[in-house]
């Protein structure tokens, strides 16, 4: 079962502007992550927010979480081409579970 | 740094054979994962497994089996290959204790002719 949806499915944006994406969710959530993929790869980690958190940040990455609207962006700040790739949303609800949108496919163009 | 390998980067396989694809980490995690991924639908959890010798259905296990007789291994199996099994298979872990951060190996992109 899907349980984020990212918005937009793509974004190409030019080198130093910034970047963001949206995720909404359906259920109740533990916390919410962001990972990310470069084209035929794994997964990466980005950032995580629990629950009780509204903003987390890490590096050139914001992240913000609103409970009532179950909806998360990420910003990425001062972009750079290195930053193209995939980026998904994943929701952890009980089990150590985690379900992951759809994604976005971001282009920085240099 | 956490490393989780995965045995095969392309994996060409004819339809009704048996498959095998392999995932270890090396970081003692007791929580592995086997999603496929396919566009537009995101990554679908498969099975998952808590500890050795256990094991819990994802959101799609159909035509899939896993095995964990390593702590540091998970194997997922496709019993007799379909076309509709053609993907990309992802492996991940984590550790069990309230981190819920996962790691992924690279993926095994499997093709069923």
């Amino acid at each position: 079962s899907q349980q984020g949806e990212e918005d937009p499915q793509a974004l190409s944006i030019q080198e130093g502007e910034n970047a963001t994406m949206n995720c909404s969710y359906k259920t109740s959530i533990n916390n919410l992550q962001w990972y990310r993929q470069n084209s035929g790869r794994g997964l990466v980690h980005l950032i995580l927010i629990r629950s009780n958190e509204r903003e987390k940040h890490s590096g050139r990455l914001r992240v913000t979480l609103d409970t009532s609207k179950k909806s998360s962006s990420l910003l990425i700040t001062a972009s750079r081409a290195a930053d193209t790739a995939s980026y998904f949303c994943a929701t952890e609800s009980l089990n150590e579970k985690l379900t992951f949108g759809t994604g976005t496919r971001l282009t920085i163009i240099p | 740094d956490v490393k989780v390998t995965q045995s095969s980067r392309y994996l060409v396989k004819r339809t009704g054979e048996k498959v095998f694809l392999e995932c270890v980490q090396d970081m003692d995690h007791e929580n592995m994962f086997w999603y496929r991924q396919d566009p537009g639908l995101g990554l679908r959890l498969i099975y998952f497994s808590y500890d050795v010798k256990m094991k819990e259905k994802g959101d799609i296990p159909e035509g899939y089996s896993v095995s964990r007789e390593k702590k540091e291994r998970f194997s997922l199996i496709l019993e007799s290959a379909s076309t509709n099994q053609t993907s990309m298979y992802l492996c991940a872990s984590t550790n069990g204790d309230g981190i819920y951060e996962q790691y992924f190996g690279p993926g095994t992109r499997l093709t069923v002719t």
